[in-house]
């Protein structure tokens, strides 16, 4: 079984650009989360999608950041522009949802996103 | 608010010595409680889940935890450490509604040879 694809690993921009990043969950599951890690913390759940529904952004800074998951499968995640303090890695999960055996969630390899 | 305390932030144990790392929670009811790992320039790997029932739960790679209720804790063990076991470990608590998890800041675990 494939796990959850990201692209790209690495990404460079200066600060107030803009820079995207996609997630493919694995086949079949309908929940897809997004987190930010920064550097000595753990991952923080920026938002959370059930097929193509959003679940929960509340910690989704929505004056920079936009995410979308169109069709229920891929999803790309947006800042724009971005902050110094936007300098982290973003990890992509996917897990079945549904009933409690299905919450265990699975992590994409990430983006080490660094902004200068 | 659901929140995870990992009061160790750095562990080092030699090769072939036991491993305890602690985890305490915060969370309204009975909670789900996980373990992850993370090595260098990877995702999380889950170690093992705790749903219910059993309170001692084992997991891959020879890991184990135990809820404890009382103490609000969910602490890892392992008898017996290998290098490659070096690592970050999370520890997450679950909502039972949303399939939210909200993680600690992690361990970092050294296995000196």
């Amino acid at each position: 079984e494939a796990g959850v694809a990201q692209s790209p690993r690495y990404k460079i921009i200066e600060k107030r650009q803009s820079v995207a990043f996609w997630c493919n969950p694995i086949s079949g599951h309908a929940t897809l989360y997004w987190y930010q890690q920064i550097l000595g913390q753990g991952p923080k759940l920026l938002i959370q999608f059930q097929n193509n529904g959003v679940v929960d952004d509340s910690q989704l800074p929505k004056d920079r950041f936009s995410a979308e998951r169109l069709k229920g499968v891929d999803s790309t995640l947006k800042i724009q522009p971005a902050k110094l303090e936007d300098s982290a890695v973003y990890l992509c999960a996917s897990s079945l949802g549904g009933d409690r055996s299905s919450y265990e969630q699975y992590f994409g390899p990430g983006t080490r996103l660094t902004v200068t | 608010a659901q929140s995870v305390t990992q009061p160790d932030i750095h562990i080092t144990v030699s090769e072939g010595a036991s491993l305890e790392l602690r985890c305490n929670y915060s969370y309204g009811a009975t909670p789900y409680l996980f373990w992850y790992v993370q090595s260098p320039g990877q995702g999380l790997q889950l170690l093992l889940k705790y749903f219910s029932g059993d309170t001692l739960v084992q997991g891959i790679k020879g890991f184990e935890a135990e809820f404890k209720r009382s103490q609000s804790s969910f602490n890892l063990r392992k008898p017996s450490v290998h290098w490659s076991d070096a690592a970050e470990y999370f520890c997450a608590v679950g909502s039972r509604h949303a399939g939210k998890s909200t993680f600690g800041d992690g361990t970092t675990l050294t296995v000196k040879p």
